[in-house]
């Protein structure tokens, strides 16, 4: 089974870095994956990682350990529109599991 | 916008009710899914289609019956429901069924059972 942890709540003022985590204990692991969710909408993909490291995409970066089970999503310049709710998913034998999502609130 | 639309976008039933949530994809995707979203809970996988062949049920109750008639349509037939139904329910698609393609979610369906 799959097992995956994250905060439920984290705030941040704007302009602020915020750092979201995420570790995960599955029983077959292909990659992890970032989403978005405004409240009311749709996720959104935001990042996808396969192999320990840092990927930077512009003001959001996905880092990934696999032997420790860990990543994060690092929010930079936070802006009021990144209030939202953040995805943590695990892919393995085939399936993608979800955590309960962190809601990031981000302050004037 | 995902390409992933689904309708009602809101979805007010009593429990002897009989509805169907509908699920459209324009991305020509193979593969489509059902999740359920209550508050605070993860995404809870409910139906997963590939190429219009069901590959997993997760123990859903039989009062939730899907169909897909072809790869860009996916339907969720709801009867019978209970109050604990009540949740947001998404229908999301990708390439194919594995573990490496990105899943596209439509905004979902806000489902109220009374």
């Amino acid at each position: 089974g799959q097992n995956i942890d994250q905060p439920t709540e984290m705030t941040a003022t704007e302009g602020a870095i915020v750092q979201i985590n995420c570790t995960y204990q599955t029983s077959g692991f292909n990659g992890l994956f970032w989403y978005q969710q405004h409240a009311g909408e749709a996720p959104t993909f935001l990042s996808y990682n396969v192999l320990d490291g840092l990927e930077e995409k512009g003001r959001f970066s996905s880092f990934l350990s696999r032997s420790k089970g860990y990543s994060y999503l690092l929010l930079k310049e936070l802006q009021m529109k990144d209030s939202a709710s953040y995805l943590c998913a695990v892919t393995g034998d085939y399936k993608l599991s979800f955590g309960a999502g962190t809601t990031v609130t981000v302050r004037a | 916008e995902t390409g992933v639309t689904q309708t009602p976008r809101h979805l007010v039933m009593g429990m002897t009710n009989k509805k169907s949530l509908k699920c459209e994809q324009h991305l020509g995707h193979n593969a489509m899914y059902w999740y359920k979203q209550s508050a605070k809970k993860p995404l809870e996988l409910m139906f997963v289609y590939n190429f219009k062949e069901q590959t997993e049920n997760n123990s859903v109750p039989s009062r939730f019956s899907p169909e897909c008639p072809n790869s860009s349509h996916l339907f969720l037939h709801l009867h019978t429901l209970q109050p604990e139904d009540s949740a947001l329910y998404l229908c999301a698609s990708s390439q194919e069924r594995n573990g490496y393609n990105e899943q596209f979610f439509g905004p979902g369906t806000r489902l109220t059972v009374l």
